[in-house]
């Protein structure tokens, strides 16, 4: 069965701190996307990678930054956390086929005080 | 102007009824789309891509209109168990990049 998890269901971290977000698949996928989805906006693309060490910017990248150091993990780093990073944060993988499924991990509830 | 959009709904609808609604998208090099269903508090999950030619998977019928940019999706007796949000993902032509929209909510009452 198709796996992809993240380190934290739920995280509760203050102003200024410093918060990784970690996700594995379990696919061999070369894609792996971060998300963050709010009410009424959908789901906005943070960053994706689609190979080790690559990375890409996606169309909200400011105050965050990623890590790809081995296929199967996408790192999300808040270099410091602020109250509108409070959201809910999805993990995606996607294979090369360009036209495959993109699975989503279980999510990951941060809020920042 | 917002890549896709849908309808957010809600869609109150008792069982046994059959419940459409649309998604717009901007971009008019769109290759493949798809429709996913979010239940409350959990991922997105595939529920069916949509073809040009329009597909069917049971209850459950997606069109794809290029003319018109916009995507469908009909639920024919509707089960308590459709009551989710449906969100509608577009990918342009040769790029990874999923665009989603902010998703219909579905509510069917018995």
């Amino acid at each position: 069965d198709v796996k992809v998890t993240q380190s934290s269901r739920y995280l509760v971290k203050r102003t200024g701190e410093k918060v990784f977000l970690e996700c594995v698949q379990d696919m061999d996928h070369e894609n792996m996307f971060w998300y963050r989805q709010d009410p009424g906006l959908g789901l906005r693309l943070i960053y994706f990678s689609y190979d080790v060490k690559m990375k890409e910017k996606g169309d909200i990248p400011e105050g965050y930054s990623v890590s790809r150091e081995k296929k199967e993990r996408f790192s999300l780093i808040l270099e410091s956390a602020s109250t509108n990073q409070t959201s809910m944060y999805l993990c995606a993988s996607l294979g090369a086929g360009g036209t495959d499924t993109q699975y989503f991990g279980p999510g990951t509830r941060l809020t920042v005080l | 102007r917002k890549e896709v959009e849908q309808d957010p709904g809600p869609f109150n609808v008792p069982e046994g009824a059959t419940v459409a609604f649309n998604c717009t998208y901007s971009n008019s090099a769109s290759q493949s789309f798809f429709w996913y269903r979010q239940d409350c508090r959990k991922e997105p999950k595939l529920l069916m891509s949509v073809y040009s030619s329009g597909n069917e998977d049971g209850r459950f019928t997606a069109q794809l209109n290029r003319a018109s940019q916009y995507i469908s999706l009909l639920i024919r007796d509707s089960k308590l168990s459709d009551s989710a949000t449906y969100l509608c993902v577009v990918i342009p032509l040769r790029d990874y990049k999923l665009s989603f929209g902010a998703g219909t909510t579905v509510t069917v009452r018995a």
